[in-house]
């Protein structure tokens, strides 16, 4: 079974400063998409950005970018410049190329920008 | 707008009283998705829709029914409530194609308090 993990339950960044998320995945399939989800406490679920599993260049969305390394199941997310309004829990998902559609989540980061 | 709507947004509700909570999508996507969130656990899929008259289990499905006879609908619902179903839940729809990288698109969530 697929698993995604997020071994930082909570981090915060001083605003305008990098603040780099991390998250491993264990899978034996190769081809797969993983994702980066926001959500603030609206609760609502925001896409960050994604990444193709066969890809080997990383996915930049404006000041999100990842760092993707398939062979050692890494997929971190670097915010750069940060603002208050990225203050937010975040989620890494994983999910397969072909089948079920199902996102398996990280137990989630939550973010916390310093004025 | 292309959205997900939720109803209800927040219940509070006794053990064993049946309630439904809906899920519509104006996208016209195929897949559909249940997923529910619980502090320290991220999300995880309770069921899912490939299209009209197709679910099938996700990994949390014990206590939860759906149904898919329309495509734009796909209701959530708990036969015999109980305090373990105590969580937050979303409704996620996608356009499916076999290998696509379409993102999910989220519902702003249901608050569900079994008493």
């Amino acid at each position: 079974a697929q698993t995604v993990t997020q071994s930082q339950p909570e981090m915060s960044v001083q605003e305008a400063e990098t603040v780099t998320l991390s998250c491993t995945y264990d899978t034996s399939e190769s081809d797969y998409y993983l994702f980066w989800y926001k959500q603030p406490p609206s609760r609502q679920m925001i896409l960050v950005i994604r990444q193709e599993a066969y890809k080997q260049q990383n996915a930049t969305e404006n000041r999100f970018s990842v760092n993707f390394q398939k062979a050692a199941k890494s997929f971190s997310l670097k915010i750069s410049d940060s603002q208050l309004g990225d203050a937010a829990m975040y989620f890494c998902a994983y999910r397969i190329t072909f089948g079920n559609e199902k996102l398996t989540f990280g137990t989630g980061t939550r973010l916390t920008i310093i004025p | 707008e292309a959205q997900v709507t939720q109803n209800p947004r927040y219940l509070i509700t006794v053990t064993g009283k049946k309630l439904t909570v809906t899920c519509s999508q104006n996208m016209n996507h195929e897949y559909m998705s249940w997923y529910r969130q619980d502090p320290g656990l991220g999300l995880r899929q309770i069921y899912y829709s490939m299209n009209v008259e197709v679910t099938d289990k996700g990994d949390v499905p014990e206590g939860y029914k759906v149904s898919r006879k329309e495509k734009r609908n796909f209701p959530l619902i708990l036969e015999s409530p109980s305090p373990n179903q105590t969580s937050l839940y979303f409704c996620a729809s996608s356009l499916y194609f076999r290998g696509s990288n379409q993102p999910q698109h989220f519902g702003d969530g249901t608050r569900l308090s079994i008493l």
